[in-house]
């Protein structure tokens, strides 16, 4: 099964700064998908981006980017102009293109503060 | 919006009892997923439904939990006897159809269980 690592449990931001979360997985595939999810507290868990590993370019959304780096494995989410309704639990997730689940496997999540 | 029903929201429940969940997806969503979320952790896929047949339920303890979707719409979720360790929440996930594209889950609030 395809591994999917955040190794920052927690991280925090000033109020209109800049945030990367790490993430990085490991696949022996060459087509599958990347995707970030915000959980905030007690709501439901939503689509923040999502990146196509066949597509060079990296995706935005608004204020959120990812940096893919396919040969590295690595799927870093920036946050620009940071909110405060950005604190929550971000996870980093992969799901394959290969197989017939297509379920997705999630990392354990880092915890995004946002200071005044 | 259309959203993903759960309930309940909260259940405690003392150990060696049976306990329930029941999800609801968004409607025309063929593929629905129970995860479970151990606090602290990235969401763990249970079981997986394509209409009503169990796609992959690989991590699923079967000797305790059982899941089915008979109509293949809503979908229920069962532990029985419940001990300790199953103390989470319960996420279900619906997405329009499993390989397609975009890929993109919708997640419910989640039924959190207190396993006394």
């Amino acid at each position: 099964a395809q591994t999917v690592t955040q190794s920052q449990p927690e991280m925090s931001v000033q109020e209109a700064e800049t945030v990367t979360l790490s993430c990085t997985y490991d696949t022996s595939e060459s087509d599958y998908y990347l995707f970030w999810y915000k959980q905030p507290p007690s709501r439901q868990m939503i689509l923040v981006i999502r990146q196509e590993a066949y597509k060079q370019q990296n995706a935005t959304e608004n204020r959120f980017s990812v940096n893919f780096q396919k040969a590295a494995k690595s799927f870093s989410l920036k946050i620009s102009d940071s909110q405060l309704g950005d604190a929550a639990m971000y996870f980093c997730a992969y799901r394959s293109d290969s197989n017939s689940g297509y379920a997705l496997n999630f990392g354990k999540g880092t915890s995004l503060l946002v200071t005044p | 919006e259309a959203e993903v029903a759960q309930s309940p929201r909260y259940k405690i429940t003392e150990k060696s009892q049976a306990v329930a969940f029941w999800c609801d997806p968004i409607s025309g969503h063929a593929t629905l997923y129970w995860y479970r979320q151990i606090l602290g952790q990235g969401p763990e896929l249970l079981v997986q439904f394509q209409d009503e047949s169990v796609v992959d339920d690989s991590q699923l303890p079967k000797d305790r939990f059982s899941a089915e979707r008979l109509k293949g719409v809503d979908s229920t979720l069962k532990i029985q006897p419940a001990e300790l360790g199953d103390s989470a929440m319960y996420l279900c996930a619906s997405s329009l159809l499993a390989g397609v594209r975009t890929g993109e889950l919708f997640f419910g609030e989640g039924s959190r269980l207190t396993v006394l």
